[in-house]
């Protein structure tokens, strides 16, 4: 059964600051890795996809990295603004016995101060 | 592009009772998924259908939840009778057929049971 973790559950960093935010999983037979925003009362916005067989994708400031072999992905933010305190979520889709399936991680609640 | 719709967005409801919500995906996504998210979790999948078949519904309490995508397009959840536990916000989210499509969330149904 596939698990996903993220760390930190919850980070605090000023404005200006470059951070990285960790997302791990138990089973390495992956197709993709998606990353997602969610802010409060809100649904789950889709940031970047990462297929299998790539390592990175990129979208303005954010960088999302993956290493199948090890089971990890983390999602780099440059220069954080206040405007990007959110929740963020890892979901990594996999192929159990029913056909394919996407599991989620608690998430990281990012807060960036002024 | 119209996006996935779900309604209602808000319901209150006394335990024992029963409740519906309806979601309509992006137009031509075939798979649909229905994902509980309880305060402060990752999403947790409940249901998930290829066109109007049931492809994983292993973790949907079948006592008391329900789901149909009757014709293959919008779907209802039902929940019957509900339980303190139940109060989430319920997600709908679709993708085009495959396993490496993008995954797309509506805003979400928020339950809370008194």
């Amino acid at each position: 059964k596939q698990e996903v973790t993220q760390i930190p559950a919850a980070l605090s960093v000023p404005e200006g600051e470059n951070l990285v935010l960790n997302c791990s999983f138990t089973d390495s037979a992956i197709y993709n890795l998606q990353w997602f925003r969610q802010d409060p009362g809100k649904g789950l916005t889709s940031l970047l996809l990462i297929q299998s067989s790539q390592r990175e994708q990129t979208s303005g400031r954010l960088n999302a990295s993956l290493d199948k072999s090890s089971g990890r992905s983390t999602l780099y933010i440059a220069a954080s603004q206040p405007g990007d305190s959110a929740t963020y979520l890892c979901a990594v889709g996999s192929v159990n016995n029913a056909g394919n399936m996407l599991t989620f991680g608690g998430g990281t609640r990012l807060m960036v101060k002024p | 592009e119209a996006g996935v719709a779900q309604s209602p967005r808000y319901k209150i409801i006394e335990k024992r009772q029963s409740v519906a919500f309806w979601c309509n995906p992006i137009s031509g996504h075939a798979t649909l998924y229905w994902y509980q998210q309880i305060l402060g979790q990752g999403p947790k999948l409940l249901i998930q259908f290829q066109n109007n078949g049931v492809v994983d519904d292993s973790q949907l309490p079948k006592d008391r939840f329900s789901a149909e995508r009757l014709k293959g397009v919008d779907s209802t959840l039902k929940i019957q009778p509900a339980k303190l536990e139940d109060s989430a916000v319920y997600l709908c989210a679709s993708r085009p057929a495959g396993y490496t499509g993008e995954l797309f969330f509506g805003e979400g149904s928020r339950l809370t049971v008194l």
